[in-house]
């Protein structure tokens, strides 16, 4: 049973280009969340979708982030015209089930280290 | 306001010693969850340990065990006898029950470096 998948693992975009980052779940895994890494910082909640359906953006900047997760494929978080500040690391974790209690139920992918130059 | 704090940005410690990484929390919810994950120079995030709030018992697996100090909102991971492959980062964080119960909230980090 394969975990988490995240590609690529390393990115590099000039600034003003598009950055696409995918995320497939662990099997039988619906939920899906994005965390954003800044670099010397601990992880920040950015978005939590289930399958077609955006259900906390909270933790997404306004403008130029967005995320899908359709019904068939990955998970894409999609940040147009990158600058600089967008650098980071980005974790996708899944989840097989909405009310999580205990421990292990939220699996983290290796993450995609975004440079944008 | 929910926040995690880690006041050791880093941490130098002999090989098989013992350490203890410090993490406090702030929550004024009744029900949550905190996390120790492991995070080498190569990146991935791993998942080491986990308390609910309502466990009556200090987590432990293995080497790794958390003190857990309710009332003073603390939640210290304890590494006994310390190995080389333990370097690297380490963070606490906290899934409180609101909010839909599924954010984790990250303290910032301590950097373990394990001196042979």
């Amino acid at each position: 049973n394969a975990g988490v998948m995240q590609n690529p693992r390393h990115l590099v975009r000039r600034r003003g280009q598009e950055a696409r980052l995918r995320c497939s779940p662990m099997k039988g895994h619906s939920h899906v969340y994005w965390y954003r890494q800044l670099p010397e910082e601990g992880l920040k909640f950015m978005v939590y979708l289930q399958k077609e359906n955006i259900i906390d953006e909270s933790g997404m900047p306004k403008e130029r982030f967005s995320a899908e997760f359709p019904k068939e494929g990955p998970s894409i978080l999609r940040i147009q015209q990158v600058v600089r500040g967008d650098s980071a690391a980005y974790f996708c974790a899944s989840s097989p089930i909405l009310k999580l209690t205990g421990a292990g139920e939220q699996y983290f992918g290796p993450g995609t280290r975004l440079t944008v130059t | 306001a929910q926040k995690i704090t880690q006041t050791q940005p880093g941490m130098f410690v002999q090989e098989k010693e013992a350490v203890t990484l410090d993490c406090t929390y702030d929550t004024s919810d009744p029900s949550y969850g905190l996390f120790w994950y492991k995070q080498p120079s190569s990146g991935e995030m791993i998942f080491l340990i986990y308390q609910g709030s309502y466990d009556q018992q200090n987590a432990t697996e293995g080497r790794y065990s958390l003190n857990f100090q309710k009332a003073r909102k603390s939640a210290n991971l304890v590494i006994s006898a310390s190995q080389l492959g333990d370097s690297a980062m380490y963070f606490c964080a906290m899934r409180p029950s609101g909010g839909g119960n599924y954010q984790l909230i990250w303290g910032a980090g301590t950097k373990l470096i394990i001196k042979p």
